[in-house]
């Protein structure tokens, strides 16, 4: 059980649209709708931000989408704002009741 | 509102056991619909999760880790536990622990976390 790939870090500046992709295997990103993102502030504990690949749960900004093709998992952020710089994990199902969670993206705003 | 706070020492000495409990207010243990989970995080480093037990004490850990955690539940008291045995330097981290969301596959609250520090 290997963590998921994640680029080291992304930016962006306000107002734009970035994208983070997650890359996993076909054990578990691959085979498994059960990708979820969280964003994590300095010292803070992670907060969820989408699950089951592309659903929002309820308060978190529609700025904020999901997607899945093959083993890489893609978070979207549009309409850059400040408060979204952070870190910024995926987490996936790998199966036999086993979960995995990327190495982690900072996230800049220019 | 859930709420969880992890509690115990934040030094352990190399070869010994990690020990850590989390209080859940506002929500209970015994809800069959979460299981209650540990996920930790080196200085510096990305997540890594750790196992999670079910109210009747059901258990499944990160296979890496498997040999050396221990995860149990205490209902009457609404917390549930943490042993990581033979620790290392490499052990050191922030120990969260969060419920998850059994229906809909993800971790909704978390503890603030604990720096856990290894050395002699």
């Amino acid at each position: 059980q290997s963590a998921l790939t994640q680029p080291a870090s992304v930016s962006g500046s306000p107002g734009q649209s970035i994208t983070i992709s997650c890359t996993g295997t076909s054990s578990d990103v691959g085979t498994h709708n059960l990708v979820s993102w969280y964003r994590q502030h300095p010292g803070k504990a992670p907060k969820l931000m989408i699950y089951e690949v592309s659903k929002r749960p309820s308060g978190v900004s529609n700025r904020f989408s999901g997607s899945k093709s093959g083993n890489t998992a893609s978070l979207t952020i549009s309409g850059l704002q400040a408060e979204d710089e952070a870190d910024y994990y995926c987490c996936s199902y790998a199966g036999s009741s086993t979960w995995v969670f990327g190495g982690g993206t900072i996230l800049t705003v220019l | 509102q859930v709420q969880l706070q992890e509690s115990g020492p934040g030094l352990v000495k190399p070869s010994e056991t990690l020990s850590l409990t989390c209080t859940v207010s506002g929500g209970s243990v015994s809800s069959g619909s979460y299981y209650w989970s540990w996920i930790r995080q080196p200085p510096g480093r990305g997540l890594e999760w750790i196992g999670y037990i079910y109210y009747n004490g059901n258990t499944d850990y990160n296979p890496s880790l498997k040999s050396r955690v221990t995860i149990s539940v205490d209902t009457s008291k609404n917390q549930f536990s943490l042993k990581l045995s033979s620790v290392t330097a490499a052990d050191a981290a922030v120990f969260y622990c969060a419920r998850y969301f059994r229906d809909s596959y993800y971790f909704d609250y978390w503890g603030q976390g604990t720096l856990v520090t290894v050395s002699s």
